[in-house]
């Protein structure tokens, strides 16, 4: 029982390039959310799925788009990374009645 | 909509000393209520939380909250603080139902001097 586990660990782009990151939980939870983290600015919601199949924008999507491939599985995509996205991304496995179990996180540098 | 302030972005005190921290939301409904910590490089573990019932709710390593519907307030409390406890703290406030969409606060960062 890994929880949630999120890849990569760290990553550095350069402006325009593209790339997915990876969340998948094990515990056979509905809902999955992405959350950015920023000095200053706490956690903020980027996207969520209530259940598979379903995905919803927070309050930051702009720049993000996500895919709920399965109920494991929900990924973040930046289809062109800008020098804003720069961020620690967390991705989040929520229990019924909102109790979250948040995965190690991604250390994301735009260049 | 749902929002959560964190007044306190730094908070300092001395180890053995008790701590407050505060939090106030803004939520139509009877909340779910939250407390996450983070320490430095970590993701974030559940304190507490708060769903019904008894308004004052014990949580791990000896923190307690206390929900105050007339204050809209959720502040996170300890009566001796160690060194260990040196973290940040992050509030946060749950719709419950469906999405269970979880909206946080900013974060208080709290510094423990020896």
């Amino acid at each position: 029982n890994a929880g949630v586990t999120q890849t990569p660990k760290f990553q550095v782009l350069k402006t325009g390039q593209s790339m997915t990151l990876q969340c998948a939980q094990d515990m056979n939870h509905n809902s999955m959310y992405w959350y950015r983290q920023d000095p200053g600015m706490g956690l903020r919601l980027i996207y969520y799925s209530a259940s598979e199949g379903t995905t919803d924008k927070g309050e930051v999507p702009n720049g993000y788009n996500v895919s709920r491939l399965n109920k494991r599985e929900f990924s973040l995509r930046l289809e062109s990374a800008a020098p804003s996205q720069t961020s620690v991304y967390f991705c989040a496995s929520i229990q019924e009645g909102g109790r979250a179990l948040f995965g190690p996180g991604t250390r994301l540098t735009v260049l | 909509a749902q929002s959560v302030t964190q007044p306190d972005i730094h908070i300092t005190v001395s180890e053995g000393a008790s701590l407050e921290l505060r939090c106030n939301y803004s939520y139509g409904a009877t909340p779910y209520l939250f407390w996450y910590v983070q320490s430095p490089g970590q993701g974030l573990q559940l304190l507490l939380k708060y769903f019904s019932g008894d308004t004052l709710v014990q949580g791990i390593k000896g923190f307690e909250a206390e929900f105050k519907r007339s204050q809209s307030s959720f502040n996170l409390r300890k009566p001796s603080v160690h060194w260990s406890d040196a973290a940040e703290y992050f509030c946060a406030v749950g719709a419950g139902g469906a999405t269970n969409k979880l909206i946080f606060g900013t974060g208080t960062l709290l510094a423990v001097q020896p």
